[in-house]
């Protein structure tokens, strides 16, 4: 299975919202309700932000959001703050034998 | 407190081999799967590696299909990645990474660099 498509970059304004897709087909992010998203800042452990596609792990802010269309998944960051800048990963589960599918990575930029 | 450490990492030349521990602490190890994510220079993540909690059941990307091997020692709370016949392309911080329900990973290691290069 091929990595899960996300934009290489995004950006927006401190108070700004800003979304960044994921998008997949049937047999990952369309098939199962399985998505996860992690945050990523250089030299750090990634940080899990969401799972189950819209689930909120402990801790994180109701500033973020997850949602999925078919094979589109989406994370919804509100009120940005300049800690929100860093890279952002989606994850599906791809079945059995592909437990994790990341994609890309997007770069998400705070101006 | 929910700990994983890594160790384990270094240069190799390709074609050889080494392996990464990952030492977990502050909760029920064997209840848990657990995965190696890696990330090679100026790339995304990628996962390679996954193993049930009783060690059974594991399955690996193709990219490291039949050169590595991830195993767990539930006594001493420990996962391994057996990495064998590396290449210049295995070169990557790797990480350990707890499953949690949902095919999502809540705790990870801090990563540790492995280079192959001759």
């Amino acid at each position: 299975q091929s990595a899960l498509t996300q934009p290489p970059s995004a950006s927006g304004s401190p108070g700004q919202s800003v979304t960044i897709s994921c998008t997949g087909t049937s047999s990952d992010i369309g098939g199962y309700n399985y998505v996860s998203w992690y945050q990523h800042y250089p030299g750090k452990a990634p940080r899990l932000l969401i799972y189950a596609v819209n689930v909120r792990s402990s801790g994180v802010p109701d500033r973020f959001s997850g949602s999925k269309s078919g094979n589109t998944a989406s994370l919804n960051v509100s009120g940005l703050q300049a800690e929100d800048e860093g890279h952002y990963y989606c994850c599906s589960y791809g079945g059995r034998s592909v437990p994790r599918l990341f994609g890309g990575g997007t770069k998400l930029t705070v101006l | 407190e929910v700990k994983l450490v890594a160790s384990g990492g270094g240069i190799v030349q390709p074609g050889g081999s080494l392996r990464l521990s990952c030492a977990a602490s502050g909760f029920g190890f064997s209840s848990f799967t657990m995965n190696w994510v890696r990330q090679a220079p100026g790339k995304g993540l990628e996962w390679i590696a996954y193993i049930t909690g009783a060690g059974t059941t594991t399955y690996y990307a193709a990219s490291v299909q039949g050169r590595f091997t991830i195993s767990r020692d539930n006594v001493n709370s420990t996962v391994y990645l057996q990495m064998d016949s590396l290449r210049l392309e295995d070169t990557a911080v790797y990480f350990c990474a707890r499953g949690r329900s949902a095919a999502a990973d809540d705790f990870w290691g801090q990563g540790i660099q492995v280079t192959v290069s001759s």
